[in-house]
């Protein structure tokens, strides 16, 4: 079984409505990651979140929304979907540890989302 | 801000030489540099990481290179393969705020 899923893994929706996008892990991780992934603009940050009690902007936060209900589940929510945020979506993890971390990430498989 | 600057045109290259690909940054060095491996549809998966303080990291048929004077890595795999055929992220951590900033990606292509 995978370590990180994501729900949906397609979703195809109209300008204005309201989507969430699910990720859970089994990894164990304490951090979380949604980043979005456009064509020759490479991954960019989202939202991410250390812990349970911790989320952070990233690099492009403004129209999503994100909660962390639990360590191995973190949501991203498009309040009002327009079409510029069409793309693909993609949750990672990546352990803390008691050293300097290193962040090595796992990604889940992605989320394609189109807003018409 | 920092910016990365990966090889925007895809390599294609003849199987069994060796994939060159380079990885730019501006600004300060960061603490690690991470290369993955993207397929098409499919979440980047982590290859190597290398640290600043280290000049070269191996790992069977990859190696990476990391000079902060250059502010450039560079990540070949030798002996290619068309299996090697796919995009090649990196990714830069920097101390502060603990965030891995990517770059936009190369794509490989090895021709039988």
């Amino acid at each position: 079984d995978a370590d990180v899923t994501q729900t949906p893994r397609n979703r195809i929706t109209k300008t204005g409505k309201r989507i969430m996008l699910e990720c859970s892990q089994t990894k164990g991780h304490d951090r979380m990651y949604w980043y979005r992934q456009d064509p020759g603009l490479g991954l960019r940050l989202i939202y991410y979140s250390f812990d349970v009690k911790d989320i952070n902007k990233g690099e492009i936060s403004d129209g999503y929304s994100v909660s962390r209900q639990a360590q191995a589940k973190f949501s991203l929510s498009l309040e009002s979907a327009i079409p510029n945020q069409t793309a693909l979506y993609f949750c990672a993890t990546s352990e803390r540890t008691s050293g300097r971390s290193t962040d090595t990430q796992y990604f889940g498989p992605g989320t394609r989302l189109t807003v018409l | 801000s920092q910016k990365i600057e990966q090889n925007s045109e895809a390599l294609n290259i003849q199987e069994g030489k060796t994939a060159t690909l380079t990885c730019n940054y501006t600004n300060y060095s960061p603490a690690y540099l991470q290369w993955y491996r993207q397929d098409p549809g499919r979440g980047p998966v982590f290859l190597l990481l290398i640290r600043e303080n280290e000049k070269e990291k191996r790992k069977e048929r990859l190696k990476v290179t990391f000079d902060t004077t250059l502010k450039q890595s560079l990540f070949h795999i030798t002996a290619s393969q068309p299996a090697d055929s796919a995009t090649y992220l990196c990714a830069l951590l920097y101390n502060q705020g603990g965030k891995l900033i990517f770059g936009q990606g190369t794509e490989l292509s090895v021709k039988p």
